[in-house]
Parts: structure tokens; C-alpha cells; sequence
């Protein structure tokens, strides 16, 4: 089993349509949660990050955090073609004192004008 | 604010041969973790460095190697180059505490192509 599993997608979804993006983990003892942006040959931009169970609100953004299930997702509201990116779920846990952060491989989005 | 910096951005190298890519943290931070991205997948941990020490390491052999300086910027060195390496190389910068979780901040990253 994969530390953390993602969905490569393509994920298509039209302009103005909710993409829902999914991640589930396997380490219990993470802790925090962080969803990264990755355009085609750019680095990773950090738009979310989700500590506790429940959902958390950032614009069009939405994070979902279930621990007992041990899957995190990502909603992004009123989705536009600049959305169209790579997103990266990072579970972090602390590990001797430091921080240990596993990525997904990503999930393809495609916001199709 | 200076965010993470890298250089250079683009690196052509022959198998064998050895290169040294260099990371600046953001202003603030004090902990550097090193990736290794390959095409189509997620970034890879390489290791991490804070206080001028290799504190983790991922399961990269020993050709990777790394240092971090006292004005907390870093290196990340690997010998005899494979074919294999070719990737985007990304550095993190984030801040170590007792408490909180360090959310990480990437550099533009080093594309290396090993021939």
C-alpha cells in the first residue's frame, strides 16, 4: 500500500463546475495536512493546509479532513481554467523531532472553458 | 520577503559526472529539505537539513549528499551521475519548532538532464 494515494486522473470538470479532489494516507500519526499546486513544469505552491477533522474554507477553496478514515480532500469551488494544475496531497507527522512529509503522486486537473 | 531561491535552473550533465545544486531558505527559516522529483510523479524526500545537520534522510544511496551553511542556505551534491537522475530537483525551506508543523515553501526548483 502506497504511504499516501491519489487519483492521477485527468480530473475534467467545466468551467464553473466543483472538482473534488481526494487523498487518502496510511500513517495514523500524521498530523497535518497540506494540498499543493503544481503547474506543468513549475514548482509546488501550498494553497491549503487542514490540522483538524472537519472542513476548512479559503476562498474558493475548501479542505476536508476525516482522520478516522484517513482521507483528505480538496474542493474547489467555481473551478476556472487557471485552476488547471497537478494538485499534491502531503501528509506531515512529526518524526524525531522533525518534520516528515510524504507526497502523493497528484491528481490532473482539467477545467475545461 | 525573499522566498526559496535555486540555482541554476536548468543543468545538462553526462553520466558519471558530478554536480552541486544550491538552495536558499526563505528569510526565516532555518530548515532545508531536498526532493527529487521524476516526470509524473510526486516529489521524492531526499533529505533534510537544520542546524548545519542531515537530521532525515530518504532512501537515496549515498551519491547524494548534502550540507547546510551557518547562514542556513544548502547544498545538495551527487556523484556519478545516472541516467536515472535526470528530474527536477526541489529544495523546501520551513522553520523548526517545538511546536507547530512547519509548513514547507518550495524554491522554482533545478531541472537536471544527465545524457
Amino acid at each position: 500500500q502506497k504511504e499516501v494515494e491519489q487519483n492521477s486522473g485527468p480530473l475534467s470538470v467545466p468551467e464553473g463546475a466543483i472538482a473534488s479532489l481526494n487523498c487518502t494516507y496510511s500513517d495514523r500519526v500524521s498530523q497535518s495536512f497540506f494540498w499543493y499546486r503544481q503547474y506543468s513544469g513549475k514548482s509546488p505552491e501550498l494553497i491549503m493546509s487542514i490540522y483538524s477533522n472537519g472542513d476548512k474554507e479559503d476562498g474558493r477553496f475548501t479542505a476536508q479532513l476525516n482522520k478516522a478514515s484517513q482521507y483528505v480532500s480538496l474542493l474547489i469551488r467555481d473551478s476556472q481554467p487557471s485552476d488547471s494544475a497537478t494538485y499534491l496531497c502531503a501528509p506531515h507527522r512529526r518524526s524525531g523531532g522533525y518534520q516528515k512529509v510524504t507526497f502523493g503522486t497528484g491528481t490532473k486537473l482539467q477545467v475545461i472553458p | 520577503d525573499a522566498g526559496v531561491t535555486q540555482s541554476p535552473t536548468h543543468l545538462i550533465k553526462t553520466r558519471g559526472q558530478q554536480v552541486t545544486l544550491r538552495c536558499s531558505p526563505k528569510s526565516g527559516h532555518d530548515t532545508v529539505s531536498w526532493y527529487q522529483q521524476a516526470l509524473g510523479q510526486g516529489p521524492q524526500f531526499i533529505f533534510q537539513y537544520y542546524e548545519e545537520e542531515e537530521r532525515q534522510r530518504g532512501n537515496f544511496p549515498d551519491r547524494f549528499s548534502g550540507h547546510q551553511f551557518p547562514n542556513y542556505s544548502s547544498e545538495l551534491n551527487v556523484n556519478a551521475l545516472l541516467l536515472g537522475d535526470s528530474a527536477l530537483y526541489l529544495c523546501a525551506s520551513s522553520l523548526a519548532s517545538t511546536s507547530g508543523f512547519g509548513t514547507q515553501y518550495f524554491g522554482p526548483g533545478t531541472r537536471l538532464l544527465v545524457l
